[in-house]
């Protein structure tokens, strides 16, 4: 089956570095998406992963293990504009690029000052 | 402009009324998404269409219906609505890089 996993609140303080963890057991893996949502907004993409390793981009990382099915989001300098709800995703390829995500229930994160 | 777009943003309803959420875009993508969200449930995928000609159901597409009328349009109708309909609606499309979301619609079915 599909499962994603993460967890469902986190707290942190502004100034402060967050991990947020995502673990994942699909059929397939043509890459694994952070999506960023604000209450009541549209979700916004922040990163993505195909490879094992590390992608930075700016106060966001991103870092990738397939052979561990698990994935984390490294938030740092938090601000308090970072208080938001945190989407793990991982594109599924049974066959062929479908392009289709599945997407985790997502990470509130509250940034206290 | 925004790249996607949805209308309405919000709706209240009765039950048993049939109504349609818009969707459009102007990003050039063949591949577009229906989700709903609901609190503690995440997204969770309706339909989805990779072109024009290509209709496929989601995990949830119970009750709901879709029609691809161009590249850029895709629409989901709630044929006959039900109170545990009520939930955040998002269109959304994609290319390799990522799905790119609309700003959704808040449906609200009494």
């Amino acid at each position: 089956g599909q499962n994603i996993d993460q967890p469902t609140e986190m707290t942190a303080t502004e100034g402060a570095i967050v991990q947020i963890n995502c673990t994942y057991q699909t059929s397939g893996f043509n890459g694994l998406f952070w999506y960023q949502q604000h209450a009541g907004e549209a979700p916004t993409f922040l990163s993505y992963n195909v490879l094992d390793g590390l992608e930075e981009k700016g106060r966001f990382s991103s870092f990738l293990s397939r052979s561990k099915g698990y994935s984390y989001l490294l938030l740092k300098e938090l601000q308090m504009k970072d208080s938001a709800s945190y989407l793990c995703a991982v594109r599924d390829r049974p066959s062929g690029n479908t392009g289709k995500l599945i997407f985790g229930q997502g990470t509130t994160l509250q940034v206290k000052p | 402009d925004a790249d996607v777009t949805q209308t309405p943003r919000n709706r209240i309803t009765k039950t048993g009324k049939r109504i349609m959420l818009e969707c459009s875009q102007t990003k050039g993508h063949d591949r577009m998404y229906w989700y709903r969200q609901d609190p503690g449930l995440g997204l969770r995928l309706i339909y989805y269409s990779f072109d024009v000609k290509d209709i496929n159901k989601g995990e949830i597409s119970d009750g709901y219906s879709v029609s691809r009328q161009a590249q850029a349009k895709f629409s989901l109708s709630l044929e006959s609505a039900i109170p545990n309909q009520t939930a955040l609606y998002f269109c959304a499309t994609s290319d390799f890089s990522g799905q790119y979301f609309g700003p959704g619609t808040r449906l609200t079915v009494t």
